[in-house]
């Protein structure tokens, strides 16, 4: 079957810090690749996706390069900010499917 | 544009007793899912919808759980005779087709407190 795992959290860093999340799948086909964010009394909403090997998604100063060789979806943002705080969930969707299936998210915390 | 919409925000109700959550997909959406979040479990798939079909109803937890979607927009989650163990926050997202790729917008989700 499909799953993600991501790394385990809590996270905190300070202001202007690298971030890295670290995610990997297990798929039987040729998964869309996604990585989801939940502010603080918010709900989920998309941060970037990719949908085929190499490609590089990006939004918010956030990148992810889909890497089938490291079957792998690691997120990075090169400087953060405390309106950073939040869960990243990674998540796919697989060929002929459509459910997301979701890791068990990466709560971050960035100080000023 | 309206996002989805989920109601009601909260709900505590005593075990046993029913309860119906109600989604309203972004307008020409066709794809409709429900997920569950809880601490345990994190993000479960339940159920989902294309158009008014439940071509995948897999993750539904027990028979307890059933859901519909009519007019190819609201749907309405039921859980019969609640447990404890139901507490969580449901969500509900929508698609524009269902496609593999496609971005899932999500409600604010209903959290259901099972006393």
């Amino acid at each position: 079957g499909n799953s993600v795992t991501q790394m385990e959290g809590p996270v905190t860093l300070s202001e202007e810090a690298f971030l890295t999340i670290n995610c990997t799948y297990t798929a039987t086909g040729y998964p869309s690749l996604f990585w989801y964010v939940q502010y603080p009394g918010e709900g989920l909403q998309l941060l970037l996706k990719a949908t085929k090997a190499d490609d590089k998604g990006s939004n918010k100063g956030f990148e992810a390069t889909y890497r089938k060789e490291t079957t792998s979806f690691h997120l990075e943002k090169g400087s953060v900010q405390v309106s950073d705080s939040a869960v990243y969930f990674c998540a796919l969707s697989d060929r002929g499917d459509y459910k997301l299936s979701f890791g068990a998210g990466t709560t971050v915390t960035v100080r000023a | 544009g309206a996002g989805v919409s989920q109601s009601p925000s909260n709900k505590v109700t005593e075990k046993g007793k029913d309860v119906e959550l109600r989604c309203d997909p972004i307008s020409g959406h066709t794809a409709l899912y429900w997920y569950r979040q809880s601490l345990g479990q994190g993000l479960e798939f339940l159920i989902y919808f294309q158009g008014n079909s439940a071509p995948d109803k897999s993750g539904l937890p027990s028979d307890r759980f059933s859901a519909e979607r009519t007019g190819g927009s609201v749907s309405t989650l039921t859980i019969q005779r609640t447990q404890q163990e139901d507490s969580a926050v449901y969500l509900c997202a929508s698609s524009l087709v269902g496609d593999r790729g496609d971005e899932q917008f999500f409600g604010p989700g209903t959290r259901l407190t099972v006393l």
